[in-house]
């Protein structure tokens, strides 16, 4: 079946440096990948809608200037948290919608951050 | 506005007996309803999906789920519970088969020897 691989699985990183996360489509192009956060013990929040070779979209509340989002290929989007601080500590999970079969969403592994 | 609710934090049951996790909607329109299942640290597995057509949709590891549009529900259930089965469950919605999902709060499921 279709694979969405997210990398780093686990990051951790000193307040006010930015760190990067991938989200690639091993065995389908996806011209769509959606970006969620994720705490505790809490559900999935959409924070933006990835489109490839366009800016993102971005949900109300989430600033766009903090977690940048680059799409630059059908199988890569890329989010950057960026001065990222204690409060951003969270588990990102990526989404890619596979359009060229049943459009079906495939999950990433998730990522998680932790900020010192 | 749309919204699907799961209306328990968590759902405990003994392996070997029926486990079911519910779930409920509300929108205007006709709905796009998802279960997944998230291990520990992992991202989300799909389990199954109702887009139309039958009321009663089959997914993976034996689970399936029954969409009932008066009720507006569309409850997650396994017959016979496995150990394994101990995970968060969660419903999702759109009401755009290409579109974003939104995500129930989550439930947690315990299966205990």
């Amino acid at each position: 079946g279709a694979v969405v691989s997210q990398h780093p699985s686990r990051v951790i990183c000193k307040s006010g440096t930015s760190v990067k996360i991938e989200c690639r489509s091993l065995d389908f192009q996806a011209t769509t990948m959606f970006w969620y956060r994720q705490f505790p013990k809490q559900s999935l929040m959409l924070m933006a809608t990835s489109n490839e070779g366009s800016k993102a979209t971005y949900e109300q509340g989430v600033e766009k200037d903090k977690f940048l989002i680059n799409h630059a290929s059908l199988t890569l989007s890329t989010l950057t948290v960026t001065s990222a601080h204690p409060e951003d500590s969270s588990f990102y999970i990526c989404s890619a919608r596979d359009f060229t079969n049943t459009g079906e969403l495939f999950f990433g592994e998730g990522s998680r951050l932790t900020v010192l | 506005a749309q919204s699907v609710a799961q209306p328990e934090d968590q759902v405990n049951v003994a392996e070997g007996n029926p486990l079911t996790v519910k779930c409920t909607y509300s929108v205007s329109g006709n709905p796009y309803l998802f279960w997944y299942v998230q291990y520990p640290n992992r991202g989300l597995q799909f389990l199954l999906k109702y887009i139309t057509g039958d009321n009663l949709v089959k997914g993976s590891y034996g689970f399936e789920a029954e969409f009932n549009k008066s009720q507006t529900s569309f409850h997650l259930k396994k017959p016979s519970a496995l150990v394994s089965d101990s995970a968060l469950y969660f419903c999702a919605l759109t009401t755009d088969s290409w579109g974003k999902l939104q995500f129930g709060a989550g439930t947690q499921v315990v299966v205990t020897p």
